[in-house]
């Protein structure tokens, strides 16, 4: 669901490591899913999407798993690079109270140690 | 192709005066979603609309908040006597089609301040 009022949980790789950002969703209806990255003081960037009929997708050095049963989505990073370093957030899109809209996870902030 | 176009980036109030955020979605796209972000936080869905339309406003606080998106013009997201709680980045994302299915563009944000 929503974050609210939670800060953000921190993952601290080794350059070069590969990265594993996990995410939960809320609405078991939802069928689009995307990440996004977010630099200091921008907005988010699209990063890889997929749809509810795929369990994985590969992107350049990124690849998104879907499980649909317990509702978690994970981004994979290979080969992580400081320029990685960012604050990555999950969206779901699907039909909340009636209309669709898109919902962010509460977040995670990627430091890429040197 | 521009992207979506948010202005002003930053923006300064004192308490009681009204802050108007305005957003310019992407060529070709009619749905305008608004969200609010505290600092270390993560994005909170406001409001979402379509040309002339509020479609779920479920997001927003009941008063001083309101939003529009007019036949012509940006999709204003108004603020009235705010309040140092207020301070916030606010983003705007716009998408093609509603229904899904495609990913939300996002601008810039305007980082609200106020003091």
């Amino acid at each position: 669901g929503e974050s609210v009022g939670l800060h953000l949980p921190t993952l601290s790789v080794q350059e070069g490591d590969n990265s594993i950002i996990n995410c939960a969703y809320s609405n078991s209806a939802s069928d689009y899913f995307i990440w996004y990255k977010q630099e200091s003081g921008k907005g988010p960037q699209f990063i890889i999407d997929i749809r509810s009929n795929m369990d994985k997708r590969q992107g350049q050095r990124v690849t998104v798993l879907l499980n649909k049963t317990v509702k978690h989505l994970s981004l994979q990073i290979a080969a992580t690079q400081p320029g990685d370093s960012a604050v990555y957030f999950c969206a779901e899109n699907g039909a909340f109270g009636g209309t669709y809209k898109y919902i962010f996870g509460t977040g995670t902030r990627l430091k890429v140690l040197a | 192709n521009a992207g979506v176009m948010q202005n002003p980036r930053h923006l300064v109030r004192r308490r009681g005066q009204e802050a108007r955020l305005r957003c310019s979605p992407m060529k070709g796209h009619s749905h305008v979603y608004w969200y609010r972000q505290l600092p270390e936080e993560g994005l909170k869905f406001m409001v979402y609309l379509q040309k002339e339309n509020i479609i779920d406003e479920s997001g927003m606080p009941k008063e001083r908040f309101s939003a529009e998106f007019p036949k012509e013009g940006p999709s204003i997201l108004r603020i009235q006597q705010v309040v140092r709680g207020d301070s916030a980045a606010y983003f705007c994302a716009s998408s093609p089609k509603g229904q899904g299915g495609t990913e939300a563009f996002f601008g810039q944000g305007t980082r609200l301040t106020v003091v």
